[in-house]
């Protein structure tokens, strides 16, 4: 099993739609959470950190579920631009810090 | 501008050669890493840094060698060892060593072997 596992997609959505990205992480030593952003051929992109409490930065929120070792990032109302690959990314600590990728998921907003 | 570069964006390399790429950054950052992504996977770890003229295997370190000379520098050889070194290669950075800051990418080197 994957330490961090997300739906590859793709999502095709159209403009204005409400979208969801689950993850699910398997190591209960997982300290911090974030979602990146990754253009085609690009390097990744910090889109937000996920905190216990939920986050919300514009059109885009993040929520945590501890218990369930499960997160998600929501987008509404989706423009043409939030077009890329999602990484959802898990960072643990095991007496040093080591960071998680996952395979991210792929979104293509279409007008 | 701070930020990360790397150099070549792209490279091709013959089968048996060995190939350096490059990373540099001007972020006055302690931490540096290589990864590697290949298509339908995540990023995987090959070596690491956390302070000068020491460094770390990562998960998939075998085939490769890193130098972490000056602080700004972190270039990653790609030996003829390394049995399918196709792939898009990133170095990242973080201000505090293994603490919980924001990995940083530069924009990547795709290397082919021809």
């Amino acid at each position: 099993r994957k330490e961090v596992e997300q739906d590859p997609g793709p999502f095709n959505v159209p403009e204005g739609a409400t979208v969801a990205f689950n993850c699910t992480y398997s190591n209960s030593a997982s300290q911090s959470f974030f979602w990146y952003r990754q253009d085609c051929r690009k390097e990744p992109k910090l889109l937000m950190s996920v905190y216990s409490s939920g986050n919300e930065d514009g059109r885009f929120t993040a929520q945590l579920n501890r218990a369930s070792q499960y997160i998600s990032l929501l987008i509404r109302d989706s423009k043409l631009s939030d077009s890329a690959t999602y990484l959802c990314v898990v960072r643990l600590n095991t007496g040093g810090f080591k960071t998680i990728f996952g395979a991210g998921t792929r979104l293509f907003v279409k007008a | 501008d701070g930020g990360i570069t790397q150099s070549p964006k792209y490279l091709f390399r013959k089968e048996g050669q060995n190939v350096t790429l490059s990373c540099e950054q001007n972020l006055n950052h302690d931490a540096m890493y290589w990864y590697r992504q290949d298509p339908g996977q995540g990023l995987r770890l090959i070596y690491y840094s956390q302070i000068v003229n020491d460094f770390q295997k990562g998960d998939i370190a075998e085939g490769y060698s890193v130098s972490r000379e000056k602080k700004e520098s972190f270039p990653l050889t790609v030996t003829s060892a390394q049995k399918n070194p196709t792939a898009f290669y990133l170095c990242a950075s973080t201000s505090r060593r293994g603490q919980l800051d924001t990995q940083y990418f530069g924009p990547g080197t795709r290397l082919t072997v021809l």
